[in-house]
């Protein structure tokens, strides 16, 4: 079993639209979780970080179940900009980040 | 530019051939990274150093890889014995230990081909 599992997509919406992207991890001692966003042959960039209580950037949220090892990415009014892949990572002890395969994301017209 | 900047952006050789790639992480950072990425997968982790201390690596990271941090700056990552197998994208990343989150922040990458 994978450390990090997302479902690798792809996801087609039109623009506009809500997504949402679902990820669970297996390391019930990872300590910090974040959402990064790739683009095509270029380097993944910090998307947000992902808090206990939940967080809101914009048109992104981000949730946490550390009961259930799951995090999840919601996108609102998605723009054709926001087609890209995004990888869910946790930070396992002592400091190292465990990738997921990542979620692609196609946002059209 | 400030950021992570790795040097050269492409390499191309030929198998049986060394190689040696360059970071330079974002100035204050004391936490240096490095991560391999394959077509379709997230990057995997290798090796990573705290100043010049090499703290931890990765079962990936064969006996023909060997990283340095000789002045706790600038890494090197050298990979000897180039296989067809090490074609991929290489990404380092440095961090700030005890920063909020500790966040990680990542170089354009050295694509490798190894033909």
């Amino acid at each position: 079993r994978k450390e990090v599992e997302q479902d690798p997509g792809p996801f087609n919406v039109p623009e506009g639209a809500t997504v949402a992207f679902n990820c669970t991890y297996s390391n019930s001692a990872s300590q910090s979780f974040f959402w990064y966003r790739q683009d095509c042959r270029k380097e993944p960039k910090l998307l947000m970080s992902v808090y206990s209580s939940g967080n809101e950037d914009g048109r992104f949220t981000a949730q946490l179940n550390r009961a259930s090892q799951y995090i999840s990415l919601l996108i609102r009014d998605s723009k054709l900009s926001d087609s890209a892949t995004y990888l869910c990572v946790v930070n396992n002890p002592p400091d190292k980040l465990i990738f997921g395969t990542g979620t692609r994301l196609q946002v059209f017209p | 530019d400030t950021g992570v900047s790795q040097d050269p952006r492409h390499k191309i050789t030929k198998r049986g051939q060394n190689v040696t790639f360059r970071c330079d992480p974002i100035s204050e950072h004391n936490r240096l990274y490095w991560y391999r990425q394959t077509l379709g997968q997230g990057p995997e982790f290798l090796t990573y150093f705290q100043n010049e201390a090499q703290l931890e690596k990765s079962r990936l990271l064969s006996d023909r890889f060997s990283a340095e941090r000789p002045k706790g700056s600038f890494s090197t990552l050298e990979i000897q014995r180039t296989e067809q197998g090490d074609s991929a994208m290489y990404l380092c990343a440095s961090s700030l230990a005890g920063s909020p989150q500790e966040t990680q922040y990542f170089g354009p990458g050295t694509r490798l081909l190894v033909l």
